[in-house]
């Protein structure tokens, strides 16, 4: 069974600094995706930014950039000039690509505050 | 607008009582998906269905049950058997295969008292 493994529970930045949020996952497979969804306050979640393992290029969104080590099976997020509304809980997911499947396996999440 | 509600945002029932949590689409997406999160544990996957009429147990499916009998409906009952029934329920859905996401509601906190 895959596994996502995200050690860190808690991070701090200051506004306009740069920080990034670590993610380690465990497959055997080949084919998958990775996502970073985010939760503020308001609990709604919502799609960050994802990544397809058969694209070597990081995906980036805005302020919003991964960096996808496929061998080293790490996916982390880097949020660029931190704004005080990125404050909210961060999950990194995983997806296998085989099949129609599309059933997500998340880390325990990381809380991520902003210092004005 | 498209999206996904869940009703109700807030939940409270007496031990032993069996409740149901809605969850409605209308993004026309063949998938749903019902997860539970607790503090510090994540989001957890209890039932999923990739079509009507059809759905598979997820890593805590126990004293849960679900029906999917149309596309855009896919209730989740909190039986008495679940021995913690107090957590905060998200459905999701999104369309099957690929790198798609998916997309969640508004979530349904459930206090069991």
């Amino acid at each position: 069974a895959q596994t996502v493994t995200q050690s860190q529970p808690e991070m701090s930045v200051q506004e306009a600094e740069t920080v990034t949020l670590s993610c380690t996952y465990d497959t055997s497979e080949s084919d998958y995706y990775l996502f970073w969804y985010k939760q503020p306050p308001s609990r709604q979640m919502i799609l960050v930014i994802r990544q397809e393992a058969y694209k070597q290029q990081n995906a980036t969104e805005n302020r919003f950039s991964v960096n996808f080590q496929k061998a080293a099976k790490s996916f982390s997020l880097k949020i660029s000039d931190s704004q005080l509304g990125d404050a909210a809980m961060y999950f990194c997911a995983y997806r296998s690509g085989l099949g129609a499947n599309s059933k997500l396996t998340f880390g325990k999440g990381i809380t991520l505050s902003v210092r004005p | 607008d498209g999206g996904i509600t869940q009703s109700p945002k807030y939940l409270f029932r007496k031990e032993g009582q069996n409740v149901t949590l809605s969850c409605e689409q209308n993004l026309n997406h063949d998938a749903m998906y019902w997860y539970r999160q607790d503090p510090g544990q994540g989001l957890r996957l209890i039932y999923y269905s990739q079509i009507v009429n059809d759905f598979q147990k997820g890593d805590i499916a126990e004293g849960y049950s679900v029906s999917r009998e149309k596309k855009e409906s896919f209730p989740l009952t909190v039986t008495s058997a679940q021995k913690n029934p107090t957590a905060f329920y998200l459905c999701a859905s999104c369309l099957a295969g690929g790198p798609n996401e998916q997309f969640f509601g508004p979530g349904t906190r459930l206090t069991v008292l």
